[in-house]
């Protein structure tokens, strides 16, 4: 079985600053791994993935997260946040062996950016 | 690209009474999508997995009798709530994946059902 594990329900960090987000994974075979952001009463929007090759991927809005295989990780950063920042970030998995075919979400963290 | 559309965004019934909700690929097929739950403040629970031209999917613990599936056509997955109750109301949102197992997910705006 997959799993993801988002241990923060909420982050603050102040306009300007970098930020991350945590997110663990397990899964039995290699990782696809996703970043999402909800606003309220909205669908999801992707934001980047990991599938294979350089560790470091980024993606829209300035984001980037760091694949790191030891540490099952796969942590969202970006060098300075935006109060438009501020909304729900789900981490996801997917096994790349099969299995399940749709994706595994952690419970997502809040995202405050304070100006 | 890669747009799903979904309807309605939200919508207002009586317990008892049935609902469907709209999933479209537009600019792409899709022969699997997904529909998730999600309860306030809670993440998103994969509820099944429509697959064109074939019975869905369910994830244990959903009533396949009361969330009635259907993907009739490549671009187009209804997910039917039969006889509402308040318990019912909650976010339903569909995704689907342009083919390709490392491709994202994209996702519709959702659905706010209140059953009163």
């Amino acid at each position: 079985a997959q799993s993801v594990a988002q241990p923060e329900d909420q982050v603050n960090v102040a306009e300007g600053n970098p930020l991350t987000v945590k997110c663990t994974y397990s899964v039995s075979g290699n990782p696809y791994l996703f970043w999402y952001v909800q606003y309220p009463n909205r669908g999801l929007q992707f934001l980047l993935k990991y599938i294979t090759g350089d560790n470091l991927v980024k993606g829209s809005y300035g984001f980037e997260a760091e694949f790191n295989k030891s540490q099952t990780s796969f942590h969202l950063k970006k060098p300075s946040a935006l109060v438009s920042d501020s909304a729900l970030y789900f981490c996801a998995v997917r096994d790349s062996g099969g299995g399940a075919d749709g994706l595994t979400f952690g419970k997502g963290t809040h995202l405050i950016i304070q100006p | 690209g890669a747009v799903v559309s979904q309807h309605p965004s939200w919508v207002i019934c009586k317990s008892g009474t049935s609902v469907k909700i709209e999933c479209r690929s537009l600019d792409f097929q899709a022969t699997t999508m997904f529909w998730y739950r999600q309860f306030p403040k809670q993440s998103l629970m994969l509820m099944a997995t429509s697959n064109e031209g074939s019975k869905a999917t369910y994830e244990q613990g959903v009533e396949k009798d009361k969330f009635l599936i259907n993907h009739a056509s490549l671009t187009l997955s209804t997910l039917t709530v039969t006889s509402a109750h308040p318990e019912d109301s909650s976010f339903y949102i569909c995704s689907a994946r342009v083919e390709g197992g490392g491709s994202p997910l994209h996702f519709g705006n959702g659905t706010r059902l209140t059953v009163t």
